[in-house]
């Protein structure tokens, strides 16, 4: 089976602008999960969503959103970028829900704010 | 407030030798933790877990102890070689937080290097 993909691996915006990160799960997982990783914060969930519905959300502000569509490929949008958010977006998914069932990640999108 | 700590930024291990990275969990509704090791420039890949009906959990040289009672587990790594220097990620979730806000909490990490 393909692994996760990520699109695009790296990414250079400046303040104010809005970007959409996608992800392609393995076939067959119907959960995905968007998480932040910046230098020693390590990795800070953001959501996951599970047959197209946002299950849960973790402390982002609402410049952060995503979706799933009915194949199961998401994507996350950030409006009005700020400094603070250049950092590498990880997705991963699973067959069953996250917290109980091991995660495959992406190789991630490096997002960099000018 | 971080509920899943890993206190020790980094570790260096000679090859060959045991390596123990440990985490630390401040919430009592945690039941299940997994470790995660992370290469550069890829995504974190799943290594081992446990739950917590158990207080042992062993895979080939990996193995993960947890003591609940000092909400603490380890990962030791027996015995230590090249390919094993990554960064290790510990993480927890709660079957009881599930679709609260804090479902599944990473630590910051632990970047281990085996010396040769």
């Amino acid at each position: 089976k393909a692994g996760v993909t990520q699109t695009p691996r790296y990414l250079i915006k400046t303040r104010g602008q809005q970007v959409t990160l996608s992800c392609s799960p393995i076939s067959g997982h119907r959960s995905v999960s968007w998480y932040q990783q910046t230098p020693g914060q390590g990795l800070q969930f953001l959501f996951e969503y599970f047959s197209e519905t946002q299950r849960n959300k973790g402390n982002f502000p609402g410049r952060f959103s995503g979706r799933q569509f009915s194949n199961s490929r998401s994507e996350m949008n950030v409006s009005t970028l700020e400094l603070g958010d250049s950092a590498l977006y990880l997705c991963a998914s699973s067959p069953g829900v996250a917290g109980r069932d091991t995660q495959y990640f992406g190789p991630g999108t490096r997002l960099t704010v000018l | 407030d971080q509920q899943v700590k890993q206190n020790s930024p980094s570790l260096s291990v000679q090859e060959g030798r045991i390596s123990i990275l440990n985490c630390d969990y401040t919430n009592s509704m945690f039941d299940y933790f997994l470790w995660y090791k992370k290469y550069p420039a890829e995504g974190p890949t799943f290594l081992i877990s446990i739950s917590s009906i158990k207080d042992k959990n062993e895979d080939g040289r990996f193995t993960v102890f947890l003591n609940k009672s000092a909400k603490h587990l380890s990962l030791h790594i027996v015995p230590s070689q090249p390919g094993d220097s990554a960064v290790y990620f510990c993480a927890a979730s709660s079957y009881v937080l599930m679709n609260r806000d804090d479902k599944i909490i990473f630590g910051k990490g632990t970047r281990l290097h085996i010396l040769p």
